[in-house]
Order: C-alpha cells, then structure tokens, then sequence
C-alpha cells in the first residue's frame, strides 16, 4: 500500500526560528508537490519538484527532493506568523498515473 | 484568469438522500479531480477525468460517481448518502496531467445528518 508520511503532525514554533517539515513516501516517484492549506480554506499550491536534487526557495519556504531516499523537506527560515497554516505533500507516482496521493499534512503555529 | 469554480459552497442532506455538486476547471484546464477531505482520512483521491473520460478512480464504493462534460466542467455524484459522508469535497484541475500541480478550488462542504 502506497504512503505517504509527514511529520510533525504538530509543529508550534516561535517567531524567527528555523524549522523542518519532512515527508516520506514509499513508491516509486520524482514527482512531488508541496500545498499550502489555510483553516477553512482550499489548498494552494507551493512547489513543485519534478527530479532528484530539485530544490525550490519561495520566501521563507524552501524545498527539496531525494528521490533515492524517497524524502522530501520542506525548510521554514525564520518564521513569522502568517506562515501558519496546514502544509501537505503530495505524490504523483508514474505507476498511477494521474493520481495523487496526499501526506497526512502538517499543521503549523507561528507563535508571536 | 479565473480560478477553479465549486457549487455548492455549503450543503446539508440527510441520510439515504443524493446529492451533486458541480466544478468547472481553469480555462484551457482538460484534467478535472476530485477528492474528499475529512478530519480522520485526510485527503483522498476520488477519481480524475480528462476529456470526458475517466482515467483514475480512487479506492470509494459505487455510491460515489462523477461525470465531465465536453466543456470540461464536472459533476460528482454521491447517492444514498452516509453519515460517513460528511465532508469537504475538494475539485482540481490541471492542463492535462503529467509534471503539472493541480489547482484547487473552494471546496464543497458537505453535511450529513
């Protein structure tokens, strides 16, 4: 069965400080997206890592992919508040097709 | 350019009903899924659809169906509903498939009683 893991769950983190989100996933893929979940709102998409070693920097966001270890990271740099939120990845493999396959998500405080 | 359109935006059935609930893509947007989001499972992929077709279907009993139409817009179904049922109903849509993300619309909030 596939999966897809992330963890924390749970992230509470203070104004300004360095933070990782990972994600595991056990099937085959080099094609992995990051979504950004507001409360009571729809997903919005982040990244996309589209090959091994891909590596995307928005903002305070950065992403990366290691197709080989089947891992992507999601990296926050001195966080502030507005990055609070529910952060998803998600998998596309190419045995699949066409279909996605969500992590559990992350859900991030920002504490002032 | 306009976003991923969903209606309704709020719903509230009782059990044994059906419901539809209807999403129109991005313009130039061909693939059209569909997902459940619950505080429990999470998101789960329904099925997707791509020129009127049904590529994928996600692991859901029959009661769940969909159908897209030429203009690309999509509807799905749920009969007999559930108390289980109750969720967010999340619509995506891409150009075609392959190395693109998906764009999301609003949802459809669905409630069971």
């Amino acid at each position: 069965e596939l999966k897809v893991e992330q963890n924390p769950l749970f992230l509470s983190m203070q104004e300004g400080k360095n933070y990782t989100i990972y994600c595991n996933y056990s099937t085959t893929s080099d094609r992995l997206y990051w979504y950004r979940q507001d409360p009571g709102k729809s997903l919005e998409s982040l990244f996309v890592l589209l090959s091994n070693g891909a590596v995307k920097q928005e903002g305070r966001l950065m992403a990366s992919l290691d197709t080989k270890a089947r891992l992507s990271t999601l990296h926050i740099t001195a966080a502030v508040h507005d990055l609070s939120a529910t952060y998803f990845c998600a998998v596309d493999p190419i045995e699949t097709g066409n279909q996605f396959y969500f992590g559990t998500g992350t859900s991030l405080t920002v504490i002032p | 350019k306009a976003g991923v359109t969903q209606t309704p935006r709020y719903l509230i059935k009782t059990r044994g009903q059906q419901v539809t609930l209807s999403c129109s893509p991005i313009s130039g947007h061909r693939s059209v899924s569909w997902y459940q989001q619950t505080p429990g499972q999470g998101l789960q992929f329904l099925f997707e659809y791509f020129s009127e077709t049904q590529r994928n279907k996600g692991n859901f009993p029959g009661r769940f169906s969909g159908r897209q139409f030429s203009n690309s817009r999509s509807e799905m179904n749920v009969s007999t509903l559930e108390l289980g049922d109750s969720a967010l109903y999340l619509c995506a849509s891409r150009i075609s498939g392959g190395q693109e993300t998906q764009y999301f619309g609003p949802g459809t909030r669905l409630l069971v009683l």
